[in-house]
């Protein structure tokens, strides 16, 4: 069955450090992978959308990686502020799916100043 | 002006009761959703329509009914609520249905609690 695993629940670490959050994926084939932030008692928020035939991209402090063979996404955030800490959900879709994308279960992640 | 609004934000009901949650976005998408996130935080796709068609229907007990008057509300009722419905339903929204990745944009929940 598909199953999406992220690294871990949570995720703790010191200001200005860079935050690594792994997404990992088995029997699935996504054409794009999404990743989402959630703050304590709000929907999630949609950061970075990256393609199957993308390697890298970026935005402002947020960086995320898509390899297909290793049916891995790395999503980094460099210079961590305090106000990063939330939880960062990814996502994956299939071209052909309606709109359908399937979540993992999400990373919490804490800054500490 | 908030994009994607849910109501109530809270409801708290006894088990065999029926309720409704309503969704309304002011984005102009096309497309909409229910998600239910379980206590373990998992975000599962319950229904998506596209212009008032339903184009999602997972496996989701029928005592659910999704209804959708125009495509800017999609409403979500449930019949004879039992104590596993107990979760946090978000309603998302994208722009449109043809398989292409664009964020979904949701609203902030709402918590359903059966006593």
């Amino acid at each position: 069955s598909q199953k999406i695993e992220q690294n871990s629940e949570a995720l703790n670490i010191q200001e200005g450090k860079t935050a690594t959050l792994t997404c990992n994926y088995t029997n699935y084939s996504p054409a794009y992978l999404q990743w989402y932030r959630q703050d304590p008692g709000r929907g999630p928020v949609f950061l970075l959308l990256i393609r199957e035939n993308e390697k890298e991209k970026r935005k402002e402090r947020l960086k995320v990686t898509f390899d297909t063979t290793l049916k891995q996404s790395l999503f980094h955030i460099t210079a961590s502020q305090p106000a990063d800490s939330a939880t960062y959900l990814c996502a994956l879709g299939r071209r052909s799916s309606a709109s359908k994308i399937i979540f993992g279960s999400g990373t919490r992640l804490s800054i500490r100043p | 002006d908030t994009a994607v609004s849910q109501t109530p934000k809270y409801l708290v009901t006894q088990m065999g009761n029926d309720k409704s949650i309503k969704c309304e976005q002011n984005l102009g998408h096309d497309t909409m959703y229910w998600y239910k996130q379980d206590s373990k935080k998992f975000l599962k796709i319950m229904f998506s329509y596209n212009n008032k068609e339903l184009i999602i229907n997972e496996t989701v007990p029928n005592r659910f009914s999704p209804k959708s008057p125009d495509k800017a509300h999609l409403n979500l009722h449930i019949n004879s609520l039992e104590l596993g419905d107990s979760a946090v339903y978000f309603c998302a929204s994208s722009p449109r249905k043809d398989g292409g990745p664009e964020p979904q944009h949701f609203g902030d929940g709402t918590r359903l609690s059966i006593l």
